[in-house]
């Protein structure tokens, strides 16, 4: 079963817009959920990365929120560029628990337009 | 720095056909990862590597899949048969231990 739902599977916004990409867990064992960003023909990137214990992290224009008690985190991209226009993938492991693997969300295709 | 190389970039086989993949991780990194990724979907485990040993293959379709990982340096993903689900990218990455994870430009493979 998907362990991690990730939504909108795309999403447009125009420069300058905050798009919003949202997650979703159900395994309370996950501690340490990256953001991914892939462009086409590349390798997924680490973009962003948060652990439960803050609720919100900040780097540049990308920030992660995230709610324990719901079971969810979400990728804010401040002043979106057309350079931004990628697949991001959320993800979760847990860290704590015997290392496990990280679980991908199935993506979000941004398009950012000008 | 090197990053995670894989090799080939791009493969086209028929169906029944074997074919292999290799990563090159980066140096020093001793926990290796292959994920298959399906178009339009996430990365999905196949394989984790702690040096030589497979410490997590149970999501490799052991019937025709198959990994080494001699050394506990390079890497390879064999498929043998190939079927037409298995056209996919195949990502290697690598980490510190458990730390972030690298990955490669992956293998492009589209079975005929």
């Amino acid at each position: 079963q998907q362990q991690v739902k990730q939504s909108p599977q795309s999403l447009i916004v125009q420069k300058g817009g905050i798009p919003i990409i949202n997650c979703a867990y159900e395994n309370t064992a996950f501690d340490y959920f990256p953001w991914y960003q892939q462009f086409p023909g590349k390798g997924p990137a680490l973009l962003i990365a948060i652990r439960p214990d803050v609720s919100e992290k900040k780097e540049g224009r990308f920030t992660i929120s995230f709610n324990k008690s719901a079971k969810q985190f979400s990728l804010h991209i401040m002043d979106s560029q057309p350079g931004d226009s990628a697949t991001y993938f959320c993800a979760a492991r847990g860290e704590n628990s015997g290392n496990t693997p990280l679980v991908f969300g199935k993506g979000t295709r941004l398009s950012v337009i000008a | 720095e090197a990053g995670v190389v894989q090799s080939p970039r791009y493969k086209i086989i028929e169906k029944k056909q074997p074919v292999a993949f290799w990563c090159n991780p980066i140096s020093g990194h001793n926990t290796l990862y292959w994920y298959r990724q399906n178009l339009g979907q996430g990365p999905e485990l196949l394989i984790r590597y702690e040096n030589e040993e497979a410490v997590d293959d149970s999501q490799l379709p052991k019937d025709r899949f198959s990994a080494e990982r001699l050394k506990g340096v390079d890497s390879t993903l064999k498929i043998q048969p190939a079927e037409l689900g298995d056209s996919a990218v195949y990502l290697c990455a690598s980490s510190l231990d458990y730390g972030e994870a690298f990955f490669g430009q992956g293998t492009r493979l589209t079975v005929v």
